[in-house]
């Protein structure tokens, strides 16, 4: 399947910064991604559409200026956390399709916010 | 409002016996589904998928059952084996939805040796 890749795996960052959480498509073209979060024992809930060369499509709930998405260029998408709180510790996950209806998923970032 | 449901949190299963893990939706504009595998602190890996123009998808062990008219789908693992043990979601989507992914809430299953 085609390759996703998502950077960091894990960080551990202090209440009140911004982490940055990058995810990019490998051997295809992406001008769509998808960012879902996971709390653990719970599903994956979508929280935007990253669009490349447009605003982002936030869903219902999450807080745009919480969280900045970038689609700056057709293999690459940025979630950044701002001012991260301890409630923003999550499981963060990237996803982009070939063109076809399968999303392929990264590898995911591990958030702890102390 | 859960549009996909997976109502069996956890499956136990002995190796070389089959596994069925269930999936029901409410949506019926969803047209594809599809089932995702998953382990602790890793992005979910694509199983197999199928259209809803079609009632079976098989791919070596795995089988997807669609039922439209139920709106019940379900995956076959067969014969079961102990690195199947993760943690099984199905995910449908529309077109009219952008593509979008709505997840069930998983189900754990375990293949016992």
């Amino acid at each position: 399947g085609a390759v996703v890749s998502q950077h960091p795996s894990r960080v551990i960052c202090k209440s009140g910064t911004s982490v940055k959480i990058e995810c990019r498509s490998l051997d295809f073209q992406a001008t769509t991604m998808f960012w879902y979060r996971q709390f653990p024992k719970q599903s994956l809930m979508l929280m935007a559409t990253s669009n490349e060369g447009s605003k982002a499509t936030y869903e219902q709930g999450v807080e745009k200026d919480k969280f900045l998405i970038n689609h700056a260029s057709l293999t690459l998408s940025t979630l950044t956390v701002t001012s991260a709180h301890p409630e923003d510790s999550s499981f963060y996950i990237c996803s982009a399709s070939v063109g076809g209806r399968v999303l392929f998923f990264g590898s995911g970032t591990q958030l702890s916010v102390l | 409002d859960q549009q996909v449901k997976q109502n069996s949190p956890s499956l136990s299963v002995q190796e070389g016996r089959i596994s069925i893990l269930n999936c029901d939706y409410t949506n019926s504009m969803f047209d594809y589904f599809l089932w995702y595998k998953k382990y602790p602190a890793e992005g979910p890996t694509f199983l197999i998928s199928i259209s809803s123009i079609k009632d079976k998808n098989e791919d070596g062990r795995f089988t997807v059952f669609l039922n439209k008219s139920a709106k019940h789908l379900s995956l076959h693992i067969v014969p079961s084996q102990p690195g199947d043990s993760a943690v099984y979601f199905c995910a449908a989507s529309t077109l009219e939805y952008g593509n979008k992914l709505v997840f069930g809430a998983g189900t754990i299953l375990r293949v016992k040796s």
